[in-house]
Parts: C-alpha cells; structure tokens; sequence
C-alpha cells in the first residue's frame, strides 16, 4: 500500500519564479494538507484541502496557492519566489475527521537562490 | 495554539527504556495529545495519541496526567532507529490538519 508520494524530492529555482509542488495522497484518504518546514524548526502549516476546497489556511501569504484534483492528489503553488521560501515543503494526508492521524510524505526540498 | 513544552534534546543507550516529557500547561479539556516523530531525511511520522486515559500501541505508550497539564511518551525499549525528533502537540478540536510543532526534543540513541 503506497503511502503519501511528493514530487519532484528536490528543485532548484531563482528568485522571483513559480514553483509547482505534488502530492498523491495515501490510498482511502480525501483530505490532503500541506507544511513548511525550514531548517532546523518543526513543520509550519500552510493549508489543507478537502473536496477540492480550501478548508483552513495557517498565517502563509496569498502567493502559497493549491488545488486538490477529483481523485484527492494535490498541488501547492508559490509565486513570486523568495529566498525565505527556500525549506522542505510536507505533504500530509488523512481521512476527513478530527481524530484521524496524518500520513505525511517524504517531502520536496526547494531552494531559491 | 495551546502551547506545549519539551527538552531540546536528550541521549539513551540501546535497549534501554526512554520518557519523553512534555508539559502542556493551557491545554483545553477537548485538546487531544499527538506524538509525531521524524527521523532524518524523513516526514513526521505519527506516533501516538491521547485525551484522558493512558494509551499503548505497538510503537510506545502514552502516559497522561492527572490534571492534563503534562504527559510522557514511553518507547520501552530505544534501538538505533529510534533516533529522531519527538514532537508533542495538542490538537485543537475543528482543526482537523492543523497540527503546530514546536522544535520538539531530539534523541540520541548510543550502543
């Protein structure tokens, strides 16, 4: 049983640009969130999805975008790169509901230079 | 967020047992405990969880106080693979994914 996959594991881009970030949820969830972890500190949460809608939003700016797709899979966007946007980006997936725990993935390592 | 505290960091030996604490002062009586763990080069990885009552898995167990304000998370026997960061956090009710981290503790397991 395949467990939350991120894609691509490491990106490299320059200031200013766009980045597209993916996440294929753990086989039987519907709700797919996403994190920020920089170096050295705990994972920061940036949004979670659920029915293709955003449910809840931590204290990210408005260029920290998403979408989730029909079949649960999920995309987080950034534009306008900064250099402080540079950090692990986690994708975490659970079943819809308070006490489900979350199944994170391995997570996309984006710098920016 | 309610708020927890932990050690920055702290050593076991193998095959010892280990106590993780976590103090958690303002929790709310709907707040849930969470353990997640991260082991290098990986996602957080869910441990364990509680409300009131101590809790067993095959991973660890979660022991709880009285008065909520504080809880310890047991691993009964450290090996090497054990080595991470344990983060304890509270989970708000209504907020479904939203977890806050703190820094977490991280341990060190030696032969």
């Amino acid at each position: 049983d395949a467990g939350v996959t991120q894609s691509p594991t490491h990106l490299i881009k320059t200031r200013g640009q766009q980045v597209t970030l993916r996440c294929s949820p753990k086989s039987g969830h519907d709700t797919v969130s996403w994190y920020q972890q920089a170096l050295g500190q705990g994972p920061q949460f940036i949004f979670q999805y659920y029915e293709e809608e955003e449910r809840q939003r931590g204290n990210f700016p408005d260029r920290f975008s998403g979408h989730q797709f029909p079949n649960y899979s999920s995309e987080l966007n950034v534009n306008a790169l900064l250099l402080g946007d540079s950090a692990l980006y986690l994708c975490a997936s659970s079943l819809e509901g308070f006490s489900s725990p979350l199944h994170f993935g391995n997570g996309t390592r984006l710098t920016v230079t | 967020d309610a708020k927890t505290t932990q050690p920055n960091s702290m050593e076991s030996n193998e095959e010892e047992p280990v106590h993780l604490p976590c103090n958690h002062s303002t929790i709310s009586g709907t707040d849930y405990i969470h353990w997640y763990r991260q082991l290098p080069s990986q996602g957080p990885e869910y441990v364990i969880h509680g409300l009131t009552s101590n809790v067993n898995n095959r991973m660890a167990s979660l022991a709880i106080a009285e008065d909520r304000k504080s809880s310890t998370l047991i691993l009964h026997r450290a090996t090497l693979r054990d080595a991470a960061v344990y983060y304890c956090i509270l989970r708000v009710t209504g907020t479904a994914s939203k977890l806050t981290f703190g820094t977490g503790t991280r341990l060190q397991v030696t032969l």
